[in-house]
């Protein structure tokens, strides 16, 4: 079973749009870590944000947020007033002891922002 | 400060050819990851050092590939002899701290296409 989920492939909105790319997750772990990273067309992964198990509190940066909540294991992560310049693939990752902290990688959402 | 540096950028080469792939992770990092990536995928963990020590290889083809980071600074990745499934990015992690929970800081990678 896979341990990241995101369940949307491909998603595309006109700019100005908001849009929220889902994330859910499965640990056993009562401690564990979240991550969110960005890869532009340039290819370089970006890292977004890190969230722990014990931290439930929403957080947002900007045109950024993320909405963590453990009932139902999910990460959501949304744009606002989506940009040309947020077209990339986004990536949600989780850390967890049980595998040893290797970053599991979901498959990634694209997002295409369309002018 | 500077990011994560790989080289080269690009490698182009035969089936059966050696190649190599360096990294210079962010200054102070102690630790290290390479990965591959496929084409609509997430990273895939090949390796995971702290400081010079491998302390996750579990998942690196030992028969063709290898690793190294000598001084527990820069790194090489060598692939020998290449085959046409190692066709992938070849991607250069680093995190400041000595577990996989922190986040890590990509450099731009290695396309690698395996003739």
């Amino acid at each position: 079973a896979q341990k990241v989920t995101q369940a949307q492939t491909e998603i595309s909105v006109v700019e100005k749009e908001d849009v929220t790319l889902d994330c859910v997750y499965e640990t056993r772990d009562t401690t564990y870590y979240l991550f969110w990273y960005k890869q532009p067309p340039s290819g370089e992964l970006v890292f977004l944000i890190r969230r722990n198990s014990f931290d439930e509190q929403n957080e947002i940066s900007g045109r950024y947020s993320w909405n963590f909540q453990k009932s139902t294991s999910s990460f959501n992560f949304t744009i606002t007033a989506s940009q040309v310049v947020d077209s990339a693939v986004y990536f949600c990752a989780l850390s967890e002891p049980d595998s040893n902290y290797q970053l599991i990688w979901g498959a990634g959402t694209k997002l295409i922002i369309k002018p | 400060e500077a990011g994560v540096v790989q080289s080269p950028r690009y490698k182009i080469i035969e089936k059966k050819q050696p190649v190599a792939f360096w990294c210079n992770p962010i200054s102070g990092h102690n630790t290290l990851y390479w990965y591959l990536q496929n084409l609509g995928q997430g990273p895939e963990l090949l390796i995971r050092y702290e400081n010079e020590e491998a302390v996750d290889d579990s998942q690196l083809p030992k028969d063709r590939f290898s690793a190294e980071r000598l001084k527990g600074v820069d790194s090489t990745l060598k692939i020998q002899p290449a085959e046409l499934g190692d066709s992938a990015v070849y991607l250069c992690a680093s995190s400041p701290g000595l577990a996989s929970y922190n986040e890590q800081f990509f450099g731009p990678g290695t396309r690698l296409t395996v003739l």
